[in-house]
């Protein structure tokens, strides 16, 4: 079975600092893919990156980063200089090739204040 | 270009009540997922439809659920009778399956915000 493990449930930064959430991701099969959304208050979940196993390469995109580890089974992400706007909840999940049932983690809430 | 567009955002009704919540995917994508979040749970995937056939029922809760998609531009989800623990938000995202290709992301609509009294 596929599972997907955030174990930070609430982080508070204070703004301009970096924070990493963490994703650890358990599965069989050799060909995967992963996903961080964003949750913010108003609620609509928002895609913000996919990776697919066979790509290991991390991934910048402005202040957002990504760390993919097959060898420890991770797919973190980094936030340089968070902003208040950053405070939401952030989902990590998981998929396989072919039936797209995405397997969502607990999410992590990140509260960036003032 | 729109995205998946849900509706209502909001519902409030009595238990007992039949429930309907609509989804319109984003045109071109062939693939419709209907979740449900809840505090308690997260997020769980109900149902999912391939060209407008359902192929995996196994998260609906029970038989009060039911799902329908009669075409690619339009499905939704009914309870019935609505019970207080249905009390969720439920999202409807949309993507594009090409058999062995890469999966392509899931987008979600805004959901329903459900509150059964």
């Amino acid at each position: 079975a596929q599972k997907v493990t955030q174990a930070q449930t609430e982080i508070s930064v204070v703004e301009k600092e970096d924070v990493t959430l963490d994703c650890v991701y358990e599965t069989r099969d050799t060909t995967y893919y992963l996903f961080w959304y964003k949750q913010p208050p108003s609620g609509e979940l928002v895609f913000l990156i996919r990776r697919n196993s066979f790509d290991e390469q991390n991934e910048i995109s402005g202040r957002y980063s990504w760390n993919f580890q097959k060898s420890t089974s991770s797919f973190n992400f980094t936030i340089t200089a968070s902003q208040v706007v950053d405070s939401a909840v952030y989902f990590c999940a998981l998929t396989s090739t072919g039936f797209q049932k995405l397997v969502f983690g607990t999410g992590t809430r990140l509260l960036v204040s003032p | 270009d729109a995205g998946v567009i849900q509706s209502p955002r909001h519902e409030v009704t009595e238990m007992g009540q039949e429930v309907t919540l609509r989804c319109k995917p984003i045109s071109g994508h062939n693939s419709l997922f209907w979740y449900r979040q809840t505090m308690m749970r997260g997020l769980e995937l109900l149902i999912y439809f391939n060209n407008n056939v359902p192929i995996d029922d196994s998260g609906m809760p029970e038989d009060r659920f039911s799902a329908k998609m009669p075409n690619a531009s339009f499905s939704t989800l009914k309870i019935q009778p609505s019970e207080p623990r249905d009390s969720a938000v439920y999202f409807c995202a949309s993507s594009t399956i090409s058999g062995t290709g890469p999966n392509q992301p899931q987008h979600f609509g805004d959901g329903t915000r459900l509150s059964i009294l």
